[in-house]
């Protein structure tokens, strides 16, 4: 059974650009949430995906936003990249039903100039 | 979603018991307490849930009060490993996570 992994682990973006983050999900689940962790900050829920569909959001403007694959993995995509979007990107795979227990990445670190 | 308070951090002994406590006095009815922990760097790690009863799986037991408005969550025999940031957050079932600033516990020899 693998677990979730993301990709890439690092990235450096500048200030005004667009990145695209990547999770696939443990297998068996259907569910996929995201979180934004500043530094010596708890995780902020970004939003959560089930079949395909937004299912749930935090305190995130639109230029946050996210795709579901019918495998389950999902993309978190931010545009217009600003200076305190600096931060460690999380992404959990739950099961529907079960979505607050959550199954974690590594994360990825992103840095923005 | 409930709003959850636990200690900045805590201390433990190598092989003692950790103690962790949390209160959560707003949680409803229907909302379990989870908690999770982050090792530092990584992501964090589902620990264990309930609603009424005591839990105890392979990692820890949670323990939370007849009127739920607090738990605790024991590691029975800490070790260093179990040095992390631990967090107890109410949520539904099927619900989304809303992470506080946890307790930061330190496991020393």
């Amino acid at each position: 059974e693998t677990g979730v992994t993301q990709s890439p682990t690092h990235l450096i973006k500048t200030r005004g650009q667009q990145v695209t983050l990547r999770c696939s999900s443990q297998s068996g689940h259907n569910t996929v949430s995201w979180y934004q962790q500043a530094l010596g900050q708890g995780p902020q829920f970004i939003f959560q995906y089930y079949r395909e569909e937004e299912n749930g959001r935090g305190n995130f403007p639109p230029r946050f936003s996210g795709l579901q694959f019918p495998n389950y993995s999902s993309e978190l995509n931010v545009n217009a990249l600003e200076l305190d979007d600096s931060a460690l990107y999380l992404c959990a795979s739950s099961l529907a039903g079960q979505g607050a227990t959550q199954y974690f990445g590594p994360g990825t670190r992103l840095l923005v100039l | 979603d409930a709003k959850t308070t636990q200690p900045p951090s805590m201390d433990c002994a190598e092989g003692r018991a950790a103690n962790l406590p949390c209160n959560h006095s707003t949680i409803s009815g229907n909302e379990y307490v989870y908690w999770y922990r982050q090792i530092h760097s990584q992501g964090p790690q589902y620990i264990i849930h309930g609603l009424k009863n005591n839990e105890t799986n392979e990692m820890a037991s949670l323990i939370i009060t007849e009127d739920r408005k607090s738990s605790t969550l024991i590691l029975p025999h800490a070790t260093l490993r179990d040095t992390a940031v631990y967090y107890c957050i109410g949520a539904y079932q099927g619900g989304k996570l809303i992470f506080g600033q946890g307790t930061e516990l330190s496991v020393k020899p």
